[in-house]
């Protein structure tokens, strides 16, 4: 899996848009980028991935740029409840085995919510 | 959906027990794996299966062992229980075939060798 860098932190007020940052330079053709989000130490939530097109769902916007090294996830409008560790991760969509699916954590970035 | 649930949440042994958590899953999915994530640190694969009667070795499979009997269970086994174990587990599953590739995240077991 390519390897990622985000941030250790940011802090973002609440009701403003949060931008996190991740660079995975070395990223292969047939790699995806996915985004989770660990609350509290509670299991990791999935977000959103995408491949090369920004992706738009209910939680957030992925923007990855032309040459795919790095990539946004933006939540619109920032909660308190969007506190968490977020994590950058790529892999391929979906393989011939899992073995190819597996998701490799790094230490992500922690997002604090102002009030 | 109950989605995924691990047993027990909490649990305390001592260096040399054996123990086995619990992961079930009601979605269907194919594939279930192990995750163990240390303070401060991001979650590592321990063993991983793709179906019934399938398992694999992950990142850091030393000390556990799997099996998948069913499609709902993937229990953990601890065979003897060291210090360094001491950690939150976690159990995942995702869809298998063409379906969606999204992992679904139990909500933990905080694990505590003395």
């Amino acid at each position: 899996d390519a390897k990622t860098t985000q941030p250790t932190s940011m802090d973002c007020a609440e009701g403003r848009a949060a931008n996190l940052p991740c660079n995975h330079s070395t990223i292969s053709g047939n790699e995806y980028v996915y985004w989770y989000r660990q609350i509290h130490s509670q299991g990791p939530q999935y977000i959103i991935h995408g491949l090369k097109n920004n992706e738009t769902n209910e939680m957030a916007s992925l923007i990855i740029t032309e040459d795919r090294k790095s990539s946004t996830l933006i939540l619109p409008h920032a909660t308190l409840r969007d506190t968490a560790v977020y994590y950058c991760i790529v892999r391929v969509g979906r393989g011939t085995n899992f073995g190819n699916e597996k998701l490799t954590f790094g230490t992500g970035t922690r997002l604090t919510i102002i009030p | 959906n109950a989605g995924v649930t691990q047993t027990p949440k909490f649990q305390v042994l001592k260096t040399g027990q054996s123990m086995t958590l619990q992961c079930a899953q009601d979605m269907n999915h194919e594939y279930m794996s192990w995750y163990r994530q240390d303070p401060g640190m991001g979650l590592r694969l321990i063993h991983y299966s793709v179906g019934a009667g399938i398992t694999d070795q992950g990142e850091v499979p030393n000390g556990y062992n799997v099996s998948r009997s069913t499609t709902e269970d993937f229990p953990l086994r601890l065979l003897s229980a060291a210090p360094s174990q001491t950690s939150v587990y976690f159990c995942a599953s995702t869809e298998g075939g063409t379906g969606r590739t999204e992992a679904f995240f139990g909500q933990g077991t905080r694990l505590t060798v003395v």
